[in-house]
């Protein structure tokens, strides 16, 4: 059992390179997000989707751009990296509205912007 | 604007002691609140939840106490054990809201 299983583990970028981060989730969830942690700033929500088609900004959207095109999949893309981007990346999925029910999180993304 | 407050960044226990997080919100829309658990090089877990509704609820070690009027909620393990150094966050959502809103996170230290 899978989970929510994120693409790659760790990455090292340089300055204005862009990429994709992929989030899968094989547990049937309507609900998925994409979350960044940083030293003494806790978990902040970047983008969300509440189901296949839609997004939605979350508190910390600005630089990033997501796609929910199959229901499984939520995609989170830097266009053009900069070093403040710099973060561990969560992806998480709930089967409905997250207060209701837990979410679900990957192991990360470890991002390193130079 | 924080809208979930977790103001102490570390705590240390004696292994077997009670162990006490706290968490402080502003959002009176609020109405559910969660705590997750989070180890080293791994992603949140879910620990225990609340529903405005209740002020308290229990699950083994792990107690969640709710003050609507204070607007905080604090976090007990009994007894405290190793496998509890962790990172904890409070989270809180809003009933109806598609998301929620989590604290900067407590380390719990358990020292032996």
């Amino acid at each position: 059992n899978a989970g929510v299983t994120q693409t790659p583990k760790f990455r090292v970028l340089k300055t204005g390179q862009s990429m994709t981060l992929l989030c899968a989730q094989d547990m049937n969830h309507e609900y998925m997000y994409w979350y960044r942690q940083d030293p003494g700033m806790g978990l902040r929500l970047i983008h969300y989707s509440v189901g296949e088609g839609t997004t939605a900004k979350g508190e910390v959207p600005d630089g990033y751009n997501v796609s929910r095109l199959k229901k499984q999949n939520f995609l989170l893309g830097l266009e053009s990296a900069a070093p403040s981007q710099t973060s561990v990346y969560f992806c998480a999925s709930s089967l409905k509205v997250p207060a209701y029910t837990e979410a679900f999180f990957g192991q990360g993304t470890r991002l390193t912007v130079v | 604007d924080q809208q979930v407050k977790q103001n102490s960044p570390s705590l240390s226990v004696q292994e077997g002691r009670i162990s006490i997080l706290n968490c402080d919100y502003t959002n009176s829309m609020f109405d559910y609140f969660l705590w997750y658990k989070k180890y080293p090089a791994e992603g949140p877990t879910f620990l225990i939840s609340i529903s405005s509704i209740k002020d308290k609820n229990e699950d083994g070690r792990f107690t969640v106490f709710l003050n609507k009027s204070a607007k905080h909620l604090s976090l007990h393990i009994v007894p405290s054990q190793p496998g509890d150094s962790a990172v904890y966050f409070c989270a809180a959502s809003a009933h109806r809201d598609d998301k929620i809103i989590f604290g900067k996170g407590t380390r719990l230290h358990i020292l032996p």
